[in-house]
């Protein structure tokens, strides 16, 4: 049973559009929502991350936009770039210290010139 | 600071062999945790450590896998009596004691079991 449902599976975007990821849960005890990117042959690399308190947090060209009600966050990339491209993961997890987090499947960016 | 070490990279293995993976945190990190990624999958848990203990294994198939992580030395993946369905990324990652914001992977050791 997937905790964490993300999509779309793959995105292709062009240079200096939007790119938006989609993720959604169903269990109201996480606390936390990271998003990773990951390259090819690369462990995944925290780039984001937020907390219920808060609705938006910007940094650089990324915002994660967290609707507490709907249970849903998304990951939006201004001004896409082809070195975006990769594969981006939604997570979740509870508790004040962290621990296990739980995935998303993935969404393939891929972002063309 | 060398980020989290894991060795071998790529490890290739016989059906009915072991396989041993190991990961070294990241200096002053005590808290370890192992994933597995299949193909078009995302990231599933496996196992959470701390020195010497277990934290949370709710992700570990019960037979043929185990994880330790001794006081000294690397934090080590064993999967004993390999099958093909093992085949698989298998990352690590670290955290400092306390942390609450997130932890920093490794960069996987891949197993295909033939």
């Amino acid at each position: 049973q997937q905790q964490v449902k993300q999509s779309p599976q793959s995105l292709i975007v062009q240079k200096g559009g939007i790119s938006i990821i989609n993720c959604a849960y169903e269990n109201t005890a996480f606390d936390y929502f990271p998003w990773y990117q990951q390259f090819p042959g690369k462990g995944p690399a925290l780039l984001i991350a937020i907390r219920p308190d808060v609705s938006e947090k910007k940094e650089g060209r990324f915002t994660i936009s967290f609707n507490k009600s709907a249970k849903q966050f998304s990951l939006h990339i201004m001004d896409s770039q082809p070195g975006d491209s990769a594969t981006y993961f939604c997570a979740a997890s509870r508790g004040s210290t962290l621990g296990r987090l739980y995935f998303g499947r993935g969404t393939q960016l891929t972002v063309w010139p | 600071n060398a980020g989290v070490m894991q060795n071998p990279r790529h490890l290739v293995r016989r059906r009915g062999q072991e396989a041993r993976l190991r990961c070294s945190p990241m200096k002053g990190h005590s808290h370890v945790y192992w994933y597995r990624q299949l193909p078009e999958e995302g990231l599933k848990f496996m196992v959470y450590l701390q020195k010497e203990n277990i934290i949370d294994e709710s992700g570990m198939p019960k037979e043929r896998f185990s994880a330790e992580f001794p006081k000294e030395g690397p934090s080590i993946l064993r999967i004993q009596q390999v099958v093909r369905g093992d085949s698989a990324a298998y990352f690590c990652a670290s955290s400092p004691e306390g942390n609450n914001y997130g932890y920093t992977f490794g960069s996987g050791t891949r197993l295909t079991v033939v």
